[in-house]
C-alpha cells in the first residue's frame, strides 16, 4: 500500500475556477504535509506545509489537512493559466525522516 | 533558479554504457537526496546523504552508485542500467533530514535519462 494517495487527474479548468486537489495517506506518524508544484520540465518546488489539523491559507492557495480522516486538500481559487502544473502531495515523520510523495496531479487552466 | 543545479539537464545511454549524474548545492545544506521520478508514480527516494554519510540507501540496485564527496556535490554513478530505469532523476537538498516548520528540501530540475 502506498503511504500517500493522490487523486491522479488530470484536471483541465476554465481560468477563474476553483481547483479541488486531493490525497489520503495511511501514517499515522506523518507530522508535516506539503505541497510541492512542478511545472514542466523544471524539479518541485514547494508550494505550502502544515502542520498538524487544520486550513492554511496563502493568497488564492489553502492547504487543508484532517489528520482524522487522514486526507490533505490544496484549493487554488480564482486559478489562472500560470496555475498549469503537476501539484505533488507529500508528508513527513521525523520517525524515519522521510518524505513520502503521493503520484501527482496534473491541472491545466484553460484561459 | 532553485540553489541546486543538476547536469547533464538530459542524457541518453546504452545499456552498457558507464555516466555519471551530478549535482551541485551552494545553500550551505548538509542534507542531499537522489529521487527517481517515473511517469504516474510516486517519488521513489533512493539514497540519502546527511553531512556526507550515506544514511539511506533504499534497496536500490547496485547498477546505481551514488558519490559525496563532499556537502556541496552528489555525484549518481550509472552502469549496466536497464530500459525500465529511464525516468527523471532529481536531486534535493534541505539544510538538515529534518523537514518541517523552518526547513524544506529544494530541488533540482533534474536529469532526464533514457536508457536504449
Amino acid at each position: 500500500q502506498k503511504e500517500v494517495e493522490q487523486d491522479p487527474g488530470p484536471l483541465s479548468v476554465p481560468e477563474g475556477a476553483i481547483v479541488s486537489l486531493n490525497c489520503t495517506y495511511s501514517n499515522s506518524a506523518f507530522q508535516y504535509f506539503m505541497w510541492y508544484r512542478q511545472y514542466s520540465r523544471k524539479g518541485p518546488e514547494l508550494l505550502m506545509y502544515t502542520y498538524s489539523s487544520g486550513n492554511k491559507e496563502d493568497g488564492r492557495f489553502t492547504a487543508q489537512v484532517d489528520k482524522s480522516s487522514k486526507y490533505i486538500s490544496l484549493f487554488i481559487r480564482d486559478s489562472q493559466p500560470s496555475d498549469s502544473a503537476t501539484y505533488l502531495c507529500a508528508s513527513w515523520s521525523s520517525n524515519d525522516y522521510k518524505l513520502s510523495f503521493g503520484a501527482g496531479t496534473t491541472v491545466t487552466v484553460r484561459a | 533558479e532553485t540553489g541546486v543545479t543538476q547536469t547533464p539537464r538530459h542524457l541518453v545511454m546504452g545499456m552498457t554504457n558507464k555516466k555519471s549524474l551530478k549535482c551541485e548545492q551552494h545553500l550551505g545544506h548538509n542534507a542531499m537526496y537522489w529521487y527517481k521520478q517515473s511517469a504516474k508514480k510516486p517519488l521513489e527516494l533512493m539514497f540519502v546523504y546527511s553531512l556526507e554519510e550515506r544514511v539511506e540507501n533504499n534497496s536500490v540496485p547496485s547498477r546505481f552508485s551514488p558519490e559525496c564527496p563532499n556537502s556541496s556535490h552528489l555525484f549518481l554513478h550509472l552502469h549496466t542500467l536497464q530500459p525500465e530505469d529511464s525516468a527523471l532523476y532529481l536531486c534535493a537538498s534541505s539544510q538538515d533530514r529534518a523537514l518541517g516548520r523552518d526547513t524544506e528540501a529544494f530541488f533540482g530540475q533534474g536529469t532526464r535519462l533514457t536508457v536504449v
